[in-house]
């Protein structure tokens, strides 16, 4: 069974502190595996988007990693920001099924004062 | 403004009772979805269209029903709700199918069945 999980499932940090959600995956073979933030009561917005070549893509203080050999990806965020509070789900994309996308639990970060 | 909208935004209905949530996209989208997301689950995908008139089951598509008479709209269609169906539900849409577009989606539906 395809499978993405996220860890940890929620996490607060001090504004402008660094943070690391982690990502791992089942999926296999994929085309591509993204990153997205989803503030409450919204829908999910595309941060980051990356092939299984790729080793890393930033967005701005978002920097995504992906190791293909170990299924593991992380999302980095650098100076957090009060705005940076909400919930970010990785989510796989299949090779072949146009539209096939597995999504992670996600993780839901609060960035507090 | 580019975007996706749903409508409603939040309903409570009652066991049986047909319910329409409708979606719409003004970007010229050939692929639309729905999903639903329920706490503890990631994301799944209920039904898609790969462009008018053309649709597919996606993960969970029992109680669902779907069309796409326009290209621009995508309702989805609940005959007899059930509790089980209380989610929130979100549709997307995207340029065409392939796994590179990107998908955008609507602020979501919450959605009550007593």
């Amino acid at each position: 069974k395809n499978q993405v999980e996220q860890s940890p499932q929620s996490l607060i940090i001090l504004e402008g502190k660094n943070c690391t959600l982690q990502c791992n995956y089942t999926v296999s073979p994929f085309s591509n595996l993204r990153w997205y933030k989803q503030d409450t009561g919204r829908g999910p917005v595309s941060l980051t988007i990356m092939t299984f070549s790729e080793n890393t893509k930033s967005n701005g203080r978002y920097t995504a990693t992906l190791d293909a050999d170990t299924k593991q990806s992380s999302l980095h965020i650098t100076a957090s920001q009060l705005s940076d509070s909400a919930s970010y789900i990785c989510v796989v994309i299949h090779t072949g099924t146009a539209s096939k996308l597995t999504f992670g639990t996600g993780t839901r970060l609060q960035v507090t004062l | 403004e580019a975007q996706v909208t749903q409508n409603p935004r939040y309903l409570i209905t009652v066991t049986g009772k047909k319910l329409t949530v409708t979606c719409s996209q003004n970007m010229n989208h050939e692929y639309m979805s729905w999903y639903r997301q329920d706490p503890g689950l990631g994301l799944r995908q209920i039904y898609y269209s790969m462009n008018v008139e053309v649709t597919d089951k996606g993960d969970v598509p029992e109680g669902y029903k779907v069309s796409r008479k326009e290209k621009r709209n995508f309702p989805l269609i609940l005959e007899s709700p059930s509790p089980n169906q209380t989610s929130l539900y979100f549709c997307a849409s995207s340029l065409a199918s392939g796994s590179w577009e990107t998908q955008y989606f609507g602020p979501g539906t919450r959605l009550l069945v007593l």
